[in-house]
């Protein structure tokens, strides 16, 4: 089992829908990262969070230290968000690096 | 914000062709850079951590004699495929942390690399 997952593993939806995607890990983390790969390969990094919840735009995160889950949210989604969304941790444990999500592949139909 | 530049964006060549790939943070300064792979539809992999002034730290099963790193200043990470075979093919990628290790990583745009 991976330490890091993310469900679903691919998601398609009209334009305008709500989306979530979900992130459960079985490590103690320091913090966790959402990215956002493009389809070209670039990423960015959309949030870092450690407790409670963070917006930027339509995009919302949210992160359950005891539960060990966080959700990404989309409102009002476009076409343009269609990517593939990446969930990563912080370990407390070990070296630096991150541990990654297989990642959800986002399709947004107009 | 933070921008890493990363260069090339695609490399073709033949094999046996050793070729080298740049990370540089544009407008901060980067202590550790970190080096992935990405294979289709497959997430990031961790080749190696990237501390300027020190050896890299490579990732079990990653060979480095074949992939080298070299961090010589605060902004410029470099890494070289050497005499590259296709089964190297694949998506590079690199990122810079800017306060921490620990801290947001900051992602090039990614090296495509396809060896004939």
């Amino acid at each position: 089992k991976n330490e890091v997952e993310q469900s679903p593993q691919n998601l398609t939806a009209q334009e305008g829908e709500f989306i979530t995607i979900n992130c459960s890990y079985s490590v103690g983390i320091s913090a966790l990262h959402w990215l956002q790969q493009h389809p070209g390969g670039g990423i960015v990094s959309l949030f870092m969070l450690s407790s409670g919840k963070k917006k930027h735009g339509r995009l919302i995160a949210t992160i359950n230290i005891q539960e060990k889950h966080s959700s990404l949210h989309i409102t009002a989604s476009h076409p343009r968000d269609s990517a593939v969304y990446i969930c990563a941790v912080s370990p407390f444990e070990g070296a630096q690096k991150l541990v990654f999500g297989q990642g959800t592949r986002l399709t947004i139909n107009p | 914000g933070a921008v890493v530049s990363q260069h090339p964006s695609w490399v073709i060549c033949k094999s046996g062709t050793s070729v080298k790939i740049e990370c540089r943070s544009l407008d901060f300064q980067a202590t550790t850079m970190f080096w992935y792979r990405q294979f289709p539809k497959q997430s990031l992999m961790l080749m190696a951590t990237s501390n300027e002034g020190s050896k890299a730290t490579y990732e079990q099963g990653v060979e480095k004699d074949k992939f080298l790193i070299n961090h010589a200043s605060l902004t410029l990470s470099t890494l070289t495929v050497t005499s590259a075979h296709p089964e190297d093919s694949s998506f590079y990628i690199c990122s810079a942390a800017r306060d921490s290790p620990r801290g947001p990583q900051h992602f090039g745009d990614g090296t495509r690399l396809s060896i004939l």
